[in-house]
């Protein structure tokens, strides 16, 4: 299977400790975005990258998040200092951007963060 | 404030069952999705749908968006166990960002 994969799937963490998630696209993918899912709400949008630039970064990515794609291929996903609040499904996804018009997300399975 | 505003939140019925689910906002769109999202998973992009009064269909599955092009539908006829899911309608803004509504909740008892 040549889909959207991310690691680990649960975490369990504690209030202050850091983690890190890790995506990888589909291959030759060149768009990788990050989103986050609270229960009972649709995914919003974390930051997105291009290659291995990050293009963009919501409001909702404080100076505790932190994201890298730094070959252009996987991407990571730290949180510092976890909170209760930031537990939720992490969601990774990616895309080949064509020079006009919509292109596919295909997303991952998710990371389920539990912040005790 | 949503800008999708999706309802019903959450729909139980039998199989065999149709049903419809909406997707409104006060804003106009040049294109709109529908996913699906089973228990566990990430979603699944159904369809797109892009101009005025279109209706696609997807086996069971009929979508359509609004003439106005601020709201959408998906009817699913004669509903399977299989259907149960998350289905999220979602619209693109800026050409890359993903915006989603909160989605409908949809269990198909067998």
């Amino acid at each position: 299977d040549t889909g959207v994969s991310q690691d680990p799937r649960h975490k369990i963490t504690k209030r202050g400790q850091n983690v890190t998630f890790r995506c990888d696209p589909i291959s030759e993918h060149n768009r990788l975005y990050w989103y986050r899912q609270t229960l009972g709400q649709g995914p919003e949008f974390l930051t997105y990258f291009q290659n291995e630039a990050q293009l963009e970064k919501s409001r909702l990515l404080s100076d505790r998040f932190s994201a890298e794609r730094p070959k252009g291929s996987f991407s990571t996903l730290e949180i510092q200092r976890t909170e209760q609040g930031d537990s939720a499904m992490y969601l990774c996804a990616s895309s080949l951007a064509l020079d006009r018009g919509d292109e596919t997300q295909y997303f991952g399975p998710g990371t389920r963060l539990l912040v005790l | 404030t949503q800008l999708l505003e999706q309802s019903p939140q959450f729909l139980s019925i039998q199989e065999g069952e149709n049903l419809t689910v909406y997707c409104n906002s006060s804003s106009v769109f040049s294109s709109l999705q529908w996913y699906r999202q089973e228990p566990g998973e990430g979603p699944v992009l159904l369809v797109t749908v892009v101009t005025g009064g279109e209706v696609k269909k997807l086996k069971r599955l009929t979508f359509q968006f609004g003439d106005a092009r601020k709201d959408s539908s998906l009817h699913i006829t004669a509903a399977q166990p299989g259907d149960t899911g998350l289905y999220l309608c979602a619209i693109r803004n800026g050409g890359f960002k993903t915006i989603f509504g909160a989605g409908t909740r949809l269990f198909v008892k067998a």
